[in-house]
């Protein structure tokens, strides 16, 4: 089956603790996203990725830093920076910037206490 | 510069009688737009989207929306509603920006389905 995988489902940490949420695809798409979502608000762009090695800032950047050193692979790091850090992360992906479509993971929720 | 107003932030239906999920839009340029839905710790799924053909737009499950330039809007309707409709729905709007499209969401409607 094609798809995004997102793991774990539920994360807890301690503050001060850096950690790193899986986005994996094997849809073949180039472009990936990074998008957090609170309660009450829409989805916000955190990053996204055109294509290998070559990742930008979305709107949310602050705190949170990427990698892509594989095609079908998008981790995102949330930093002890991150003031505000719980919230359930999605991660995304689709054929390009320009696609109409994006497709989207089952997400992560992350609990910092 | 591109918005989306969702003008409800939870709507309730009872099963069987029509759904309407209201979106506002604005946009500098012709924009796509999309509904997607969103059950309970779940992803987001597409529902329907348009993208500057028919006005008139059929998606899953029986849901429809329909693009109205002239009031800047694209509501979301089905006419007969369904305990499994029970879910977040987020109106999204993107803009041509010469291959760096983005999507800006709405924040969301929760729709419930009073048996």
């Amino acid at each position: 089956d094609g798809g995004i995988t997102q793991s774990p489902k539920y994360l807890f940490r301690k503050e001060g603790q850096n950690v790193t949420l899986s986005c994996e695809q094997n849809l073949n798409h180039d472009a990936m996203y990074w998008y957090r979502q609170d309660p009450g608000q829409g989805l916000r762009l955190i990053y996204y990725s055109q294509i290998v090695n070559d990742f930008q800032k979305g709107d949310i950047a602050e705190g949170y830093s990427v990698s892509r050193e594989k095609k079908e692979s998008f981790p995102l790091t949330v930093t002890s920076a991150q003031k505000n850090p719980t919230a359930f992360y999605l991660c995304a992906s689709s054929e390009g910037l320009a696609s109409y479509e994006q497709y989207f993971g089952p997400g992560t929720r992350l609990t910092v206490t | 510069a591109q918005s989306v107003t969702q003008l409800d932030s939870h709507v309730s239906v009872s099963e069987g009688t029509p759904v309407l999920l209201r979106c506002n839009y604005s946009s500098s340029y012709s924009p796509s737009l999309f509904w997607y839905v969103q059950h309970p710790n779940k992803g987001l799924q597409l529902l329907l989207k348009y993208t500057s053909a028919a006005t008139l737009v059929k998606g899953i499950n029986g849901f429809e929306a329909e693009f109205k330039k002239s009031e800047t809007s694209f509501h979301l309707t089905k006419p007969s509603a369904h305990m499994s409709d029970a879910a977040e729905y987020f109106c999204v709007v993107r803009s041509p920006n010469f291959g760096n499209e983005k999507l800006t969401f709405g924040t969301g409607t929760r729709l419930t389905i009073i048996p």
